[in-house]
């Protein structure tokens, strides 16, 4: 158990529709980082927070967006679904926002029909 | 932009074999991560390399970064079927304030019995 939680574990919707993913991060870590993974892919860097504030962007669409709240869990919204956005999702956190290591979330499954 | 290429992406050994899988990244890193990620599970940290050259063993593990900090490689002896798993390889740009990790599209290993 790596400290991370995501909340839900397994969503399946239709196209078209908006969700939202939610991770709190371990105690104590205020950078989150959010990691989309494909059939076969590797991790697809999303965007990155730090204590509230966006701290670098990946390859994020402009159809999800995402924030930290003060308590430094994250959101990350997504909508206009697609079907090739089906994927896990996974939040990781880390101490800071450099270099350290990244601590993964057990990652939500997003089924887009 | 910064890229990790990292190969086989697929290797299936008999249990007992070696494997090796190779990490190159196009630009110089302050660091090398090494993560396991384990069929249906999260990415999990095994080790991190700063140092120009440096080895890390543990136990039948064996983490390389390259002299120029632009490659790194991970060791396995004698597998058993508790390594089967996706190997990923993950850095941070060298002068980077961010803590933003670039990852390899990972390595996935089948031990077969």
């Amino acid at each position: 158990d790596s400290g991370v939680t995501q909340t839900p574990k397994h969503l399946i919707t239709a196209t078209g529709q908006r969700v939202t993913l939610r991770c709190s991060p371990r105690s104590g870590d205020l950078s989150v980082y959010w990691y989309q993974q494909s059939l076969d892919q590797g991790l697809q860097f999303l965007i990155q927070y730090y204590n509230g504030e966006e701290r670098a962007k990946g390859n994020i669409l402009e159809r999800f967006s995402a924030q930290q709240f003060p308590d430094l869990h994250s959101e990350l919204n997504l909508s206009s679904l697609e079907l090739g956005d089906s994927a896990l999702y996974f939040c990781a956190s880390s101490v800071f926002d450099r270099g350290e290591t990244q601590y993964f979330g057990p990652g939500t499954r997003l089924l887009v029909l | 932009g910064q890229q990790v290429m990292q190969i086989p992406q697929y290797q299936h050994v008999q249990e007992g074999e070696d494997f090796t899988t190779y990490c190159n990244s196009s630009t110089t890193l302050s660091n090398i991560q090494w993560y396991k990620q384990r069929p249906g599970g999260h990415p999990v940290f095994l080790i991190q390399l700063v140092k120009s050259g440096e080895v890390k063993k543990q136990k039948r593990l064996t983490f390389q970064f390259g002299e120029a900090k632009k490659n790194s490689s991970l060791h396995i002896t004698a597998t058993q079927t508790t390594d089967v798993g996706t190997y990923f390889c993950a850095g941070h740009a060298r002068g980077s304030t961010l803590g933003r990790l670039y990852f390899g599209r990972g390595t996935q290993l089948t031990v077969w019995p």
